[in-house]
């Protein structure tokens, strides 16, 4: 079935130094993919997506490319604040009648100052 | 406009118990999805509803068992509790079966 794989975390970083968090993913089809947010004691936040081949979603700073050829959808962002300590998750959408996520395991990210 | 909203934020019960999460979707949302998640995992979906019927449901046992209301708003039960429930439950809701979910905040459930 459909999967998502996450770097493990977690990821310390110093404040202003640039981020990448991994994600692969093996579907059937081309599915969208998202990441997702989550800060301590919330729910999720959608942070960015993709639908298609080559696309690049950002928001916040944050970046990722949908690459087909790779299975890839690695999250980047140039310059850390303490503020973007959090967990966040890589999902893709399943391709069949409803729009069920299937989740990463997440990726802790500590921003130190 | 309100978000997701989900109740009660915690919970605590004990093995055997049987509790019932509620979620309200979001304004203009028909669908409601739920997921569980565990202590340091991703989200794992349970199932969805839409026009009040259980159209899809991931790999948990029947004592998982949900509803929705005319209103849009779910429930979401949990029978026979053991102590594996003890998860964060995540409602999202959405317009139809096919557009982005929005994600309440969550109900913390803890089965000591």
């Amino acid at each position: 079935g459909d999967s998502v794989t996450q770097m493990e975390g977690p990821v310390t970083l110093s404040e202003e130094a640039f981020l990448t968090i991994n994600c692969t993913y093996t579907a059937t089809g081309y599915p969208s993919l998202f990441w997702y947010v989550q800060y301590p004691g919330e729910g999720l936040q959608l942070l960015l997506k993709a639908t298609k081949a080559d696309d690049k979603g950002s928001n916040k700073g944050f970046e990722a490319t949908y690459r087909k050829e790779t299975t890839s959808f690695h999250l980047e962002k140039g310059s850390v604040q303490v503020s973007d300590s959090a967990v966040y998750f890589c999902a893709l959408l399943d391709g069949g009648a409803t729009n069920k996520l299937i989740f990463g395991t997440g990726t802790l990210l500590a921003v130190q100052p | 406009d309100a978000g997701v909203t989900q109740s009660p934020t915690h919970l605590i019960k004990t093995r055997g118990q049987q509790v019932t999460l509620r979620c309200s979707p979001k304004s203009g949302h028909d669908t409601v999805s739920w997921y569980q998640q565990a202590l340091g995992q991703g989200p794992q979906f349970i199932f969805q509803y839409y026009e009040e019927e259980e159209r899809q449901r991931g790999n948990f046992p029947d004592r998982f068992s949900g509803h929705q209301f005319p209103n849009y708003s779910s429930e979401l039960n949990v029978n026979a509790l053991l102590l594996g429930d003890s998860a964060l439950y995540l409602c999202a809701s959405s317009r139809n079966t096919y557009n982005e979910q929005f994600f309440g905040p969550g109900t913390r459930l803890t089965v000591l």
